[in-house]
């Protein structure tokens, strides 16, 4: 399965300011997708990326708040901006195993504490 | 509101014995089904998938699904302390598209 390393691991940050969070993939892959998991809920899928386009946002995120770069097929960031509290969570990216058949891989988390 | 199901736990088990975990979901065109186990602080890692009725056994885990019913659960045999962790049901509901439960929490008890 595909080896993703994810950066920074955590940070603690103030609130108004932004964090770019990078995932770097060890094969190519088309689609890439960042979760977040707050406390004590489930994952919740924010966007999914594809090379050489916009990437497509689910119900209740905004590309102002998470904006998503995919510069080639290896690599993406998500940038949280102008933090708060309640953005205090883990963001977690993924890629999709051979289409689907074998489920997602997920990165190695980036848990980000507001204050 | 596409939803999955799973009772938050903690469930404990002794050491040795099995474990049972349970899910429900409510999008009757789902096709495919995943088990993932996540320890604290840790990310989510896939243990199980299984897309037909009836069962799927790997190892010490065994996935089940019936679709009638709309539910998939998750035995694990010969419980160990190393399983103590949150384990995630996931139902794809479309392409590239997944709802997770909430977890339950899993504690084998040395």
């Amino acid at each position: 399965s595909a080896v993703i390393s994810q950066k920074p691991s955590r940070d603690i940050c103030q609130r108004g300011t932004s964090l770019t969070i990078q995932c770097q993939v060890d094969s190519q892959v088309t689609m890439m997708f960042w979760y977040r998991q707050q406390p004590g809920q489930s994952l919740t899928l924010i966007a999914t990326a594809n090379q050489g386009s916009e990437a497509t946002y689910e119900s209740g995120f905004v590309i102002d708040k998470f904006p998503i770069s995919r510069p080639n097929l290896t690599f993406s960031t998500l940038t949280v901006s102008n933090m708060s509290p309640e953005d205090s969570s883990i963001y977690l990216c993924s890629v999709e195993e051979d289409e689907g058949v074998y489920g997602y891989t997920f990165g190695s988390g980036t848990r980000l504490t507001v204050v | 509101q596409k939803e999955v199901e799973q009772n938050s736990g903690p469930l404990s088990v002794p050491e040795g014995a099995i474990a049972s975990l349970n899910c429900t979901y409510s999008d009757r065109v789902s096709q495919s089904f995943f088990w993932y186990r996540q320890y604290s602080g840790k990310s989510p890692e896939l243990i199980m998938s299984i897309y037909s009725n009836g069962d799927k056994e790997d190892g010490r885990f065994t996935a089940q699904l019936n679709k009638a019913s709309q539910y998939v659960s998750l035995l694990i045999r010969d419980s160990q302390p190393s399983d103590s962790a949150t384990y995630l049901c996931a139902v794809a509901t479309g392409t590239y598209k997944y709802i997770f439960g909430t977890g339950t929490r899993l504690k084998v008890l040395a």
